[in-house]
């Protein structure tokens, strides 16, 4: 059973610091989904990460997928406010594109000035 | 544009009390998930359904029963509600076969059992 974990749950950054958002997982799982989501409101996908190696960026976030060691990260760069919310990872038993999808328990990020 | 539509935003029902909770989706995905959402817990998966009529139990299924008649229509069923399934329930569709396989999310409704 694939198990999917995030560190940190909370984050408090100030605006124009830097921060990664960790997310292991327990089984293979050759892709890895990335959401946010703001208050009050639904999951957006940000990045679908399919193969080792991966590398996406959209703006100030960065993610990356190392299925070697079972770790995907979203790098955070140079924040501002705009980016608070709340990030999830998930991952896919077998990596298929057709499995069920897993999530871990989501990271509240709060950036400040 | 994906659209999932739940058709509730907000539910308060009683104890005992039968629940349906709709989601419909515009883009012919074969595949839809309900969800659970507590805080510090994630993302729970209740059931999901490949296709039509098909239907298979997720990881916290108990208190819980779905009905896939339609293609768009997937609906959550609480048969007898209790105070444990307060909870924000996500509803999400996915196309059968595309590259990426990630899942669209409807709006979320915030069920509060009393």
């Amino acid at each position: 059973e694939l198990k999917v974990e995030q560190n940190p749950l909370f984050l408090s950054m100030q605006e124009g610091k830097n921060y990664t958002i960790y997310c292991n997982y327990s089984t293979t799982s050759d892709r890895l989904y990335w959401y946010r989501q703001d208050p009050g409101k639904s999951l957006e996908s940000l990045f679908v990460l399919l193969s080792n190696g991966a590398v996406k960026q959209e703006g100030r976030l960065m993610a990356s997928l190392d299925t070697k060691a079972r770790l995907s990260t979203l790098h955070i760069t140079a924040a501002v406010h705009d980016l608070s919310a709340t990030y999830f990872c998930a991952g896919v038993a077998g990596g298929t594109s057709y499995g069920k999808l897993t999530f871990g328990q989501g990271t509240i990020l709060t950036v400040h000035p | 544009d994906v659209k999932v539509t739940q058709s509730s935003r907000y539910l308060v029902k009683r104890t005992g009390e039968k629940v349906f909770l709709e989601c419909v989706q515009d883009m012919d995905h074969e595949n839809m998930f309900w969800y659970r959402q507590d805080p510090g817990l994630g993302l729970r998966l209740i059931y999901f359904s490949y296709d039509v009529k098909m239907k298979e139990k997720g990881d916290i299924p108990e208190g819980y029963s779905v009905s896939r008649e339609k293609k768009e229509r997937f609906s959550l069923i609480l048969e007898s509600a209790s105070t444990n399934q307060t909870s924000m329930y996500l509803c999400a569709s996915r196309l059968t076969g595309g590259i990426s396989g990630e899942l669209f999310f409807g709006e979320g409704s915030r069920l509060t059992v009393l």
